[in-house]
This record gives C-alpha cells, sequence and structure tokens, in this order.
C-alpha cells in the first residue's frame, strides 16, 4: 500500500456518539495535517503535528481531539459533535513542515452527523 | 494573515480547448510556495503543479502552466487541450517556508469547479 489511507470512508453518527477517524501514511513523511472540507468554504486546517508532536490547534472545539502515536498515524476522535461537524475530513502528510514538497492528502472520511 | 482568493466559483471548457483558472493571494513575504491542487468527485486530492516565488520562470507540467506575477500576487492556471479527466475542483494554495514562528501552513483558496465538455 502506498500513500495516505483514511478510514472509514464515511461515518454516520448521532450527535452523542464517540467515533474515530484514522489515517495511515507509508509515505516516510515526518508531519501529517487534518484539514475540514464543507460545501462552498476553502479547507479549514485543523490539527498539524511534526514527528508526533503537535505544532497547531488552529481554533478548533474541544469535541476534536487529534492523536499522532507515531510518524505514521493520525487520529481524530469525535465526541458529542454538532450538526454542523457534517464535513469531509481530510488527512495529509509532507516529508516535512513547509517547504517545496506538496502535501499528499487521503480520500477523506464523509463524516455526517444525525 | 495570508489569504487565497479564487474569483471564479465554476468554469466550463470545450474538449480538447484552453481554460485558465484564475487565483490572486495576499501576502506581507517574499520567499513562499504556490500550489494547485486538483481534487476529482470524490476522489484523491492531488497535485497539478508549483512555483517557487524566487523563480521567474512559470511552471510547466506537460498540458499544465502557469501565470506567476509576483508583483500583482496573481498565480492562474492554464490547462491546454482540455480532457474529460480534467474535471475536478481546482484549488490554489499558498504557504510559506517553515521556520522562525511559522510552520509553513498551507492556505487554501475556495475552489474552482471545472466542468469539461465533450
Amino acid at each position: 500500500e502506498t500513500g495516505v489511507t483514511q478510514t472509514p470512508r464515511h461515518l454516520v453518527m448521532g450527535m452523542t456518539n464517540k467515533k474515530s477517524l484514522k489515517c495511515e501514511q507509508h509515505l516516510g513523511h515526518n508531519a501529517m495535517y487534518w484539514y475540514k472540507q464543507s460545501a462552498k468554504k476553502p479547507l479549514e486546517l485543523m490539527f498539524v503535528y511534526s514527528l508526533e508532536e503537535r505544532v497547531e490547534n488552529n481554533s478548533v472545539p474541544s469535541r476534536f481531539s487529534p492523536e499522532c502515536p507515531n510518524s505514521s498515524h493520525l487520529f481524530l476522535h469525535l465526541h458529542t459533535l454538532q450538526p454542523e461537524d457534517s464535513a469531509l475530513y481530510l488527512c495529509a502528510s509532507s516529508q516535512v513542515l513547509g517547504g517545496r514538497q506538496p502535501q499528499h492528502f487521503g480520500d477523506g472520511t464523509r463524516l455526517s452527523i444525525l | 494573515a495570508q489569504t487565497v482568493t479564487q474569483s471564479q466559483p465554476e468554469m466550463s471548457v470545450q474538449e480538447a480547448e484552453t481554460v485558465t483558472l484564475s487565483c490572486t493571494y495576499d501576502t506581507s513575504e517574499s520567499d513562499y510556495y504556490l500550489f494547485w491542487y486538483k481534487q476529482p468527485p470524490s476522489r484523491q486530492m492531488i497535485l497539478v503543479i508549483r512555483q517557487e516565488a524566487y523563480k521567474q520562470q512559470n511552471a510547466t507540467e506537460n498540458r499544465f502552466s502557469v501565470n506567476f506575477q509576483k508583483a500583482a500576487k496573481s498565480f492562474s492556471l492554464k490547462i491546454s487541450d482540455s480532457q474529460l479527466g480534467d474535471a475536478a475542483m481546482y484549488f490554489c494554495a499558498y504557504r510559506n517556508p517553515a521556520g522562525g514562528t511559522s510552520y509553513g501552513k498551507l492556505t487554501f483558496g475556495q475552489g474552482t469547479i471545472l466542468t469539461v465538455h465533450p
């Protein structure tokens, strides 16, 4: 397997549920990212990790909790979400922070909150 | 803060024709990177082309080329000989180099939906 893999592809959950999104990269990259993509809005950066340390928490509500156990894996733990949290959640990785190397994206998890 | 603006929510082109997607950005930095990403429907976002701000020469990748106007802070994407597979959402993105207090955040525009007509 190569690239950035996200699971699940689709997730439907109630507002009181707890679930987790998983991202795995097989590129040997050191930086990983979570983005939220809503209709008619630019991608919103949520979290940035570099070498398993959180670099940025972009004013994200505490109902989203990231975890980066190693440089290949990134999780987004979800609890008590709101309907406005329904969106496509994209994971990305890059060789290092910044630089000319692009970010590589996963297919995303389509999240629907009932 | 850096901002990226794509003023064309939707564009369309006939197969084999040429189309140009617009992007402008705002920054006080002199050194940065610019990218165009393509996101086909229900598929992965992939890099189309990138440009380093210190390079005067416009980047080219096969049928894709950019018109980088640094003074005007403009970074348009030209797609030549358009193909049906080019239909997608296109995002323009800006990034500072990492260093100091900057971690090289990638800032995206709102996206342009490109439709290719056979």
